[in-house]
């Protein structure tokens, strides 16, 4: 079955560290694949995405990902973490007509 | 441009009532999604048109549950009879679908629906 995972359900950061929120895949084909954070009360908003190239993908506010074929994995990343970066991020794979989101990822960034 | 827009912001029903919710697109695309999200169950694709035509349903939970997009802006998804399990935020998301496919969603603010 094809499937995303995002192992860990929170991460902490202090504020200036680098961050890295981890995504792996499982699919069939060439997916493409996507980076969404969701802020309180709101709807997801697009971060980022990789469709082919370069495996360094860069995006709004200062996130990256980087893909890697051979351990199937998409992990987001930022240099140096905001306390507004504080959010529920989702990472998503599309194969095909099907869309595949994870289980999400909560991010916290102390002052 | 407004985003994709999605009423009502919150629903409080009673169970066995029927629910619509509503969402318009965002002018110009072509792709519609229905999401919903649940702490249990996180975020669910539901049903999925392109083009005013539904490419992916395997998401709807069973026949209570009905999507439809009567012209190219606008789709509404509803719930007949809905019942308590159903409380959830349904998002609506739009996306201008290309050949590649390689296109992200804008996602509405979604539609808070308790079922009493």
């Amino acid at each position: 079955a094809q499937s995303v995972a995002q192992p860990e359900d929170q991460v902490n950061v202090a504020e200036g560290n680098p961050l890295t929120v981890k995504c792996t895949y499982s699919v069939s084909g060439n997916p493409y694949l996507f980076w969404y954070v969701q802020y309180p009360n709101r709807g997801l908003q697009f971060l980022l995405k990789y469709i082919t190239g370069d495996n360094l993908v860069k995006g709004s506010y200062g996130f990256e990902a980087e893909f890697n074929k051979s351990q199937t994995s998409f992990h987001l990343k930022k240099p140096s973490a905001l306390v507004s970066d504080s959010a529920l991020y989702f990472c998503a794979v599309r194969v095909l007509v099907r869309y595949i989101f994870g289980t999400g990822t909560r991010l916290k960034v102390l002052a | 441009d407004a985003g994709v827009i999605q009423s009502p912001r919150h629903e409080v029903t009673e169970m066995g009532q029927e629910v619509t919710l509503r969402c318009k697109l965002i002018s110009g695309h072509n792709s519609l999604f229905w999401y919903r999200q649940t702490m249990m169950r996180g975020l669910e694709l539901l049903i999925y048109f392109n083009n005013n035509v539904p490419i992916d349903d395997s998401g709807m939970p069973e026949d209570r549950f009905s999507a439809k997009m009567p012209n190219a802006s606008f789709s509404t998804l509803k719930i007949q009879p809905s019942e308590p399990r159903d409380s959830a935020v349904y998002f609506c998301a739009s996306s201008l679908s290309t050949s590649g496919g390689a296109d992200e969603q804008y996602f509405g603010p979604g539609t808070r629906l308790t079922v009493t």
